[in-house]
């Protein structure tokens, strides 16, 4: 069975600076692999996704993500953390059938 | 930019009533979805439907859920006698080709069971 692992319920970081989500997946064979970002009272919006090529992703808002088969990690990241990236964040895999993480909650201090 | 549009935003209803969730999945997808969030949990699968007929459901779509597309424009889920523990958000959601491609979501209705 597919899995979906977000170790960080909450993160909270400074605007300016760096950021990393993490996400963990569990399936016998290579996924598709999304991020979703959730604003408060707002649906779920895709960032960017991975099927094939090249590891490193772009998405939009300058959020990027890299698949590591090897960690079977694909983790976000975003060099400048802005004010309204705050939201929540889910990472999600479709291997059988769709499966989205418990989500991490991100707070951006002034 | 086309988007999933979903009907209410907000459905407050007595245990026990059917419900009917509204939404209007981008024109030319062919593949629909719909997902729940009970508060401060996960997004949760519930039943993907193509061709008219259900294609995938998880096991919380039990015998009280149905899905329909009644015309060419619209998807429903209904909920025949609703419980408590059926408050959360519900998400539609469409594709132009299977689930793996990507999956584009509706706002959402808040449904409350009192």
């Amino acid at each position: 069975a597919q899995s979906v692992t977000q170790p960080d319920i909450h993160i909270t970081v400074s605007e300016g600076a760096s950021l990393e989500l993490r996400c963990n997946y569990s399936y016998g064979a290579t996924p598709y692999l999304f991020w979703y970002v959730q604003s408060p009272g707002q649906g779920l919006q895709l960032l960017l996704k991975y099927f094939s090529g090249d590891t490193l992703v772009q998405g939009i808002k300058g959020f990027e993500a890299e698949f590591k088969r090897s960690q079977s990690s694909f983790n976000l990241r975003k060099p400048s953390v802005h004010w309204s990236d705050a939201a929540e964040y889910f990472c999600a895999v479709h291997g059988q059938n769709f499966v989205f993480g418990p989500g991490t909650r991100l707070s951006v201090l002034p | 930019e086309p988007e999933v549009t979903q009907t209410p935003s907000h459905q407050v209803t007595q245990m026990g009533q059917e419900v009917i969730l509204r939404c209007v999945p981008i024109s030319n997808h062919l593949y629909f979805y719909w997902y729940r969030q009970i508060l401060g949990q996960k997004v949760e699968f519930l039943v993907s439907f193509y061709n008219n007929e259900i294609s995938e459901k998880s096991e919380i779509f039990d015998d009280q859920f149905s899905v329909e597309r009644p015309d060419g424009s619209n998807f429903t889920l209904k909920i025949r006698s609703t419980k408590l523990e059926d408050s959360a958000m519900y998400f539609c959601a469409s594709s132009i080709r299977d689930g793996i491609d990507t999956q584009y979501f509706g706002p959402g209705t808040r449904l409350t069971v009192l």
